[in-house]
């Protein structure tokens, strides 16, 4: 199956500071990326739906100044978490999508805010 | 009411039976169905999707799709205690091929013990 990996895998950072979440199709063009995110014991909440080229849109309750998306191409998108709080302690997992084919997912990125 | 609900179990089964991980929906606009395998720490794996109501089987996984009953379900012949995982369900809106935007029920922990 194609390949999808998220950069990078873990991440800890000081409350207040900004990180960025890299996600890549490495083998395959995306037409669509889904940024999701899941915390202990729960199952994967949608928060955004990237397409290449435009602007995201974002799930309810998910706050757009917040979590910043980017989908410059094809093969790239970028999650960054502004201003991160402790309670932004996550884990991240992007999935891409060709159209026609599967959603992929990545390995996940798991972001620990002091 | 939960828009995909699994029971978070966990179930356990001993190595050789037959695990059943339920699912049901309250859409009845979903079209497409998939079944997920989760590890502890890392991102979900696709198990097997299935669009039209009857039984799929693929190796040892069968899925089982009710529309009228908004249900689906996934037996596990000959469990293994490498199958002991969070299986999640998911469903999308989406028509035909395109996968689209997922929506998870919570996972159902299953444990399979020699």
């Amino acid at each position: 199956g194609a390949v999808v990996s998220q950069h990078p895998s873990w991440v800890i950072c000081k409350s207040g500071t900004s990180v960025k979440i890299e996600c890549r199709s490495l083998d395959f063009q995306a037409t669509t990326m889904f940024w999701y995110r899941q915390f202990p014991k729960q199952s994967l909440m949608l928060m955004a739906t990237s397409n290449e080229g435009s602007k995201a849109t974002y799930e309810q309750g998910v706050e757009k100044d917040k979590f910043l998306i980017n989908h410059a191409s094809l093969t790239l998108s970028t999650l960054t978490v502004t201003s991160a709080h402790p309670e932004d302690s996550s884990f991240y997992i992007c999935s891409a999508e060709s159209a026609g084919l599967e959603q992929f997912f990545g390995p996940g990125t798991r972001l620990t805010v002091l | 009411q939960k828009e995909v609900e699994q029971n978070s179990g966990p179930l356990s089964v001993p190595e050789g039976a037959i695990a059943s991980l339920n699912c049901t929906y309250s859409d009845r606009g979903s079209q497409s169905f998939f079944w997920y395998r989760q590890y502890s720490g890392k991102s979900p794996e696709l198990i097997m999707f299935i669009y039209s109501n009857g039984d799929k089987e693929d190796g040892r996984f069968t899925a089982q799709l009710n529309k009228a009953s908004q249900y689906v379900s996934l037996l596990i012949r000959d469990s293994q205690p490498s199958d002991s995982a969070t299986y999640l369900c998911a469903v999308n809106n989406a028509g035909g091929t395109s996968y689209g935007k997922l929506t998870f029920g919570q996972g159902t922990i299953l444990t399979v013990h020699p």
